[in-house]
């Protein structure tokens, strides 16, 4: 079975511009989430779906960034526009809701904002 | 408040010796789940173990075994025979059981094993 996919691996552009970072969860899960990992503040839960409806965007820093969750198998992450201070790894990760709480992560993208 | 605590931020041995990581964590919750994860130099996350609060059995898995005691709230993970392999930050994280479903991480603790 394939993991959580993330896309791009890496992503490298200029502030202010838009930038949208994709994941396809592990099939059947129906729980998404999507983390920040920095440096200064370690791993951090941004927002989290479940059956596709947003539950918690407590974490998302602020109106710059935005995520959705159209269907079972996809969501983005979309931060517009950019700033340096945004350059992370943005880790996807899924999980079966009520089986167990495990969630597992996909390989991350690691993007930077000039 | 949920919190998880690894006071160790970086740990430094020979390749064979064992290792513990420590990890203390903070809840109200009466039913919660800890975990262990480790992120190798390549950046992915993975998935060690979980351990929900109703039991407290140690649990071996080949070199890896973990502690988990709930007087102390402490789930501590030991390496024996450390091989450099090993080398990764390892995090420890909790949840609540139910319909929470936030992770919180500790800062993690970088694992260094030398030849």
């Amino acid at each position: 079975d394939a993991g959580v996919i993330q896309s791009p691996r890496h992503e490298v552009t200029e502030m202010g511009q838009e930038v949208t970072l994709r994941c396809k969860p592990i099939s059947g899960h129906n729980s998404l989430f999507w983390y920040r990992q920095t440096m200064m503040r370690g791993l951090e839960l941004l927002i989290y779906f479940n059956n596709n409806v947003p539950i918690d965007d407590s974490g998302m820093p602020e109106d710059r960034f935005s995520a959705k969750m159209p269907n079972a198998s996809f969501s983005t992450l979309k931060i517009q526009p950019s700033e340096p201070r945004d350059s992370a790894v943005y880790f996807c990760a899924s999980r079966l809701a009520g089986e167990n709480n495990e969630q597992f992560f996909g390989p991350g993208t690691r993007l930077t904002v000039l | 408040a949920q919190k998880v605590t690894q006071a160790q931020t970086e740990i430094s041995v020979v390749e064979k010796e064992d290792v513990t990581l420590d990890c203390v964590y903070e809840t109200r919750d009466t039913t919660y789940y800890l975990f262990w994860y480790k992120q190798p130099p390549s950046g992915e996350l993975v998935f060690l173990i979980r351990r929900n609060s109703f039991d407290e059995q140690n649990e071996i898995s080949g070199r890896y075994s973990w502690n988990f005691q709930k007087s102390t709230s402490s789930f501590n993970f030991t390496i024996t025979a450390s091989q450099v392999v090993d080398s990764a930050v390892y995090f420890c994280a909790l949840t609540g059981g139910g319909a929470t479903n936030k992770l919180i991480f500790g800062t993690g603790t970088l694992l260094a094993v030398q030849p």
